[in-house]
């Protein structure tokens, strides 16, 4: 089945710092790729639609400059946290669908990310 | 996008079939239903989609109305590893995935 790999895993820096994510679709192409976010008890909530070439398209009240998105081959997309803080905290979780339509979308294990 | 509402949670006894409703009373033609389970503290797993057509693969099978307005994931034989948080999604395939609050599926030994 369609594999998409999110690394790192798990994350821990300081006040100030800025994080990569990268979002792999191992065994498939994607033109799109999504990003979310999902703080405790609650569910997932989409961050910003990542397209192959283009630039992002980012939900409403999510900060463009802190939160950039490169998605530069069919195959990987990125999410750096810029200068992140405590409130940052929470768990990334990327997912790809491929270039065949009405396929469904798959996702990485996700990130947790805990600013001190 | 159509909305889909769903049990909060619901309780099975393992070896049995565990079978997840869900109504989505105004879907679109072109819509179809997905369904994802998230175990604690990882990613979204897909587990099925249809469009109008009961469907049916090594994970589940998913029962679709002849009016599409609900449907059922049925778990054949839920083991402990089932325990999750199951979400029905109705959508386009061009979109993103709306994930409202799911059943939370607790399978008991």
């Amino acid at each position: 089945g369609a594999v998409v790999s999110q690394h790192p895993s798990w994350v821990i820096c300081k006040s100030g710092t800025s994080v990569k994510i990268e979002c792999r679709s191992l065994d498939f192409q994607a033109t799109t790729m999504f990003w979310y976010r999902q703080f405790p008890k609650q569910s997932l909530m989409l961050m910003a639609t990542s397209n192959e070439g283009s630039k992002a398209t980012y939900e409403q009240g999510v900060e463009k400059d802190k939160f950039l998105i490169n998605h530069a081959s069919l195959t990987l997309s990125t999410l750096t946290v810029t200068s992140a803080h405590p409130e940052d905290s929470s768990f990334y979780i990327c997912s790809a669908r491929a270039l065949t339509g009405g396929q469904p979308q798959h996702f990485g294990d996700g990130t947790r990310l805990s600013i001190l | 996008d159509a909305k889909t509402t769903q049990p909060t949670s619901m309780d099975c006894a393992e070896g049995r079939a565990a079978n997840l409703p869900c109504n989505h009373s105004t879907i679109s033609g072109n819509e179809y239903v997905y369904w994802y389970r998230q175990i604690h503290s990882q990613g979204p797993q897909y587990i099925i989609h249809g469009l109008k057509n009961n469907e049916t693969n090594e994970m589940a099978s998913l029962i679709i109305t002849e009016d599409r307005k609900s449907s059922t994931l049925i778990l054949p034989h839920a083991t402990l590893r089932d325990t999750a948080v199951y979400y029905c999604i109705v959508q386009t395939g061009a979109n993103n995935l709306f994930f409202g609050t799911g059943t939370r599926l607790t399978v008991i030994p």
